[in-house]
């Protein structure tokens, strides 16, 4: 199955724009990966998926314009743009592994994204 | 308006058993599969089962496989995780998701905690 890579920090001022990396392993670079936020003290919320050709599919709920996703081989990006407070975060990436009647879910370890 | 809601976490001694709930609202249960996911504490998300809509597939991480049993009652709206032969390693947030081609809504969680 795959392996999510992510490095475990990043930081951005207020008003500006980031962009987190998630690292498939070798041979899965025809993968789609989830974004997912996770504010201080609260649980997971489906930001978006995305494959090499971007998106798919719809945003989360409540998720603003300012977050836009790419995929280039095995790389999957999370961009945010005009940094707000409320953005720091940790934010996870993850990959449905399964096929057909099969589930097999994996996470990266995870991004803390602290806002300057 | 769309919602999950665990329950059935606790303090429980090492070896023994808890089973967890989740009930579902606002949404038709039945049109989804469903994932169990825990966050031990300070640490990422690890995806432990998942289940198809009609039961007929479903899967485990290997860090609970032959441990742990998912399953649903569609008439209840209803996931469950029955734990059995906990381990401290199994102390936990559990949070069950909403399978929509990316785990679209999430729980509030419910906290396991194993220890003597």
């Amino acid at each position: 199955q795959p392996e999510l890579t992510q490095p475990p920090s990043a930081s951005a001022s207020l008003g500006a724009s980031v962009t987190l990396t998630c690292t498939l392993s070798s041979g899965y670079s025809n993968y789609k990966v989830d974004w997912y936020q996770q504010r201080p003290g609260k649980g997971p919320r489906f930001v978006m998926r995305v494959g090499t050709g971007g998106i798919v599919g719809s945003k989360g709920d409540g998720i603003p314009d300012r977050f836009s996703v790419l995929g280039s081989g095995l790389n999957r990006y999370l961009t945010i743009k005009n940094i707000q407070e409320e953005d720091e975060s940790d934010y996870y990436c993850g990959a449905d592994h399964g096929s057909g009647s099969n589930f097999v879910w994996v996470f990266g370890g995870g991004t803390k994204l602290t806002v300057l | 308006e769309v919602q999950l809601v665990e329950s059935g976490g606790g303090l429980v001694q090492p070896g023994r058993s808890l089973r967890l709930s989740c009930v579902a609202s606002g949404f038709t249960f039945d049109d989804y599969a469903m994932h169990w996911v825990r966050q031990a504490p300070g640490k990422g998300l690890e995806w432990v089962s998942g289940i198809s809509w009609n039961s007929g597939s479903i899967d485990y991480a290997d860090s609970v496989k032959g441990r742990f049993t998912i399953s649903r009652d569609n008439a209840k709206n209803s996931l469950y995780l029955q734990m059995n032969s906990l381990r401290a390693e199994d102390t936990a947030l559990y949070y069950c998701g909403r399978d929509n081609h990316g785990m679209d809504v999430w729980g509030q969680g419910t906290t396991v905690t194993v220890s003597s």
